[in-house]
């Protein structure tokens, strides 16, 4: 079975400051890996994935993730938040091994940042 | 851009009516999915359809049922309101086929409340 973890329900960070949210999944076999965003009163959106190659991996709105196999996470990063950027954030994982496969997402981290 | 909506923002039914969820996406993709978001829970997959006619359990199917005669449309249905389904109810659609690791497009999302 996958999972994925959020270990943080929220994280408060002063605007300009750089930003972490962590996200640590358990698949079988190779994971794919999505960050998404839920602003207030709206649906999700897409942020960023991992699919193969290139560990660090980047997306809209100035966000990256790192994934790290040996550590088995994909936390998501920014290097100056923004008071736009709150809101609340969920990680997904689906295992890569063939056939349909569900994505499992986390229980969300709530971003704050502060004026 | 994909443009995925859902019939109502929000609801309110009455314990043991039928209810029916209606999502429609524009963009030609095979597989449709449903969620329901609660706090602290995250989002958990209720049902999902990677082909018109076809449909999967997903976590937590039970209470539910889904319809997918179209390939644009795909509804949930509710068979007997319990107050124990007042939620928040997301659709979302994504492209490719079995072993795809395309991204989601999620729908504004139906808050139902059940009395």
């Amino acid at each position: 079975a996958q999972s994925v973890a959020q270990p943080e329900d929220q994280v408060n960070v002063a605007e300009g400051n750089p930003l972490t949210v962590k996200c640590t999944y358990s698949v079988s076999g190779n994971p794919y890996l999505f960050w998404y965003v839920q602003y207030p009163n709206r649906g999700l959106q897409f942020l960023l994935k991992y699919i193969t190659g290139d560990n660090l991996v980047k997306g809209s709105y100035g966000f990256e993730a790192e994934f790290n196999k040996s550590q088995t996470s994909f936390h998501l990063k920014k290097p100056s938040a923004l008071v736009s950027d709150s809101a609340l954030y969920f990680c997904a994982v689906r295992d890569a091994t063939g056939g349909y496969q569900k994505v499992t997402f986390g229980i969300g981290t709530k971003l704050q940042v502060i004026p | 851009d994909v443009k995925v909506t859902q019939s109502s923002r929000y609801l309110v039914k009455r314990t043991g009516e039928k209810v029916f969820l209606e999502c429609v996406q524009d963009m030609d993709h095979e597989n449709m999915f449903w969620y329901r978001q609660d706090p602290g829970l995250g989002l958990r997959l209720i049902y999902f359809s990677y082909d018109v006619k076809m449909k999967e359990k997903g976590d937590i199917p039970e209470g539910y049922s889904v319809s997918r005669e179209k390939k644009e449309r795909f509804s949930l249905i509710l068979e007997s309101a319990s107050t124990n389904q007042t939620s928040m109810y997301l659709c979302a659609s994504s492209s490719g086929v079995g072993g795809s690791y395309n991204e989601q497009f999620f729908g504004p999302g139906t808050r139902l409340t059940v009395l």
